[in-house]
């Protein structure tokens, strides 16, 4: 199986910092990386495919990039309704494999 | 626009069988595949499977072989997981999600299934 590694595990900055998230697959996948949203006691939302591709409705504010096996979430300019975890998975390989998460917090 | 209705929480004993409906709609059910993910408490997400909606194909999950089946019922616009001789470390929230191929892009809401004697 692909693993996937997220760093950090948690961050806190303040409204309106840039928030950057690494996800490390341990063997290449090309761009077939996807990012997911989750708030507490909430389903995940979609907000990346394909490595850089927003989902329709997603904020501008959300960006992601990468290929082959390091990728990066960013957050141009944190809202406090960005708090969350995020998840980054692989759907490159059977089975598809989630990274292990990273919490989003104000400062 | 795209809902993906997942049925109600479950309590079931060790050994019993669950199954978790997710009503689509919004789109044209025949074209977007569904998958199947659980995640335990305080756990990451884990895929357990999914249904190609372009050819009716399925794959599951090595961990979940031989206990898990996804089935469809197009007329109902309804896909269907069931998991079988359940275990306590079983307990999980149950999400569908729908997309094209192995892209997700829509999720249901979930669904609680607790197994416990």
């Amino acid at each position: 199986d692909i693993q996937m590694t997220q760093v950090p595990s948690s961050v806190s900055a303040s409204v309106g910092d840039r928030v950057t998230i690494t996800c490390r697959a341990s063997q290449g996948i090309s761009d077939s990386l996807a990012w997911f949203q989750q708030k507490p006691g909430e389903a995940p939302k979609s907000l990346i495919y394909s490595a850089s591709s927003l989902i329709t409705g997603v904020p501008s504010r959300f960006s992601g990039s990468g290929s082959g096996t390091d990728f990066t979430l960013t957050i141009s300019s944190l809202q406090p309704e960005d708090v969350a975890t995020y998840y980054c998975q692989q759907y490159k390989n059977y089975p598809l494999t989630f990274g292990g998460g990273t919490k989003v917090e104000i400062k | 626009q795209v809902q993906l209705v997942q049925s109600g929480a479950e309590v079931k004993k060790p050994g019993a069988s669950v199954k978790v409906a997710c009503k689509t709609s919004g789109y044209k059910f025949t074209s977007y595949s569904i998958h199947w993910v659980r995640q335990a408490p305080g756990q990451r997400p884990e895929w357990m499977g999914w249904f190609n909606g372009g050819d009716g194909d399925r794959k599951y999950a090595q961990n979940f072989q031989g206990r898990v089946a996804i089935t469809r019922d197009t007329s109902a616009s309804t896909v269907y997981m069931e998991l079988s001789r359940l275990r306590s470390e079983d307990t999980a929230v149950y999400y569908c999600a729908s997309g094209v191929g192995l892209r997700v892009a829509y999720w249901g809401q979930g669904t609680l299934v607790a197994v416990s004697s």
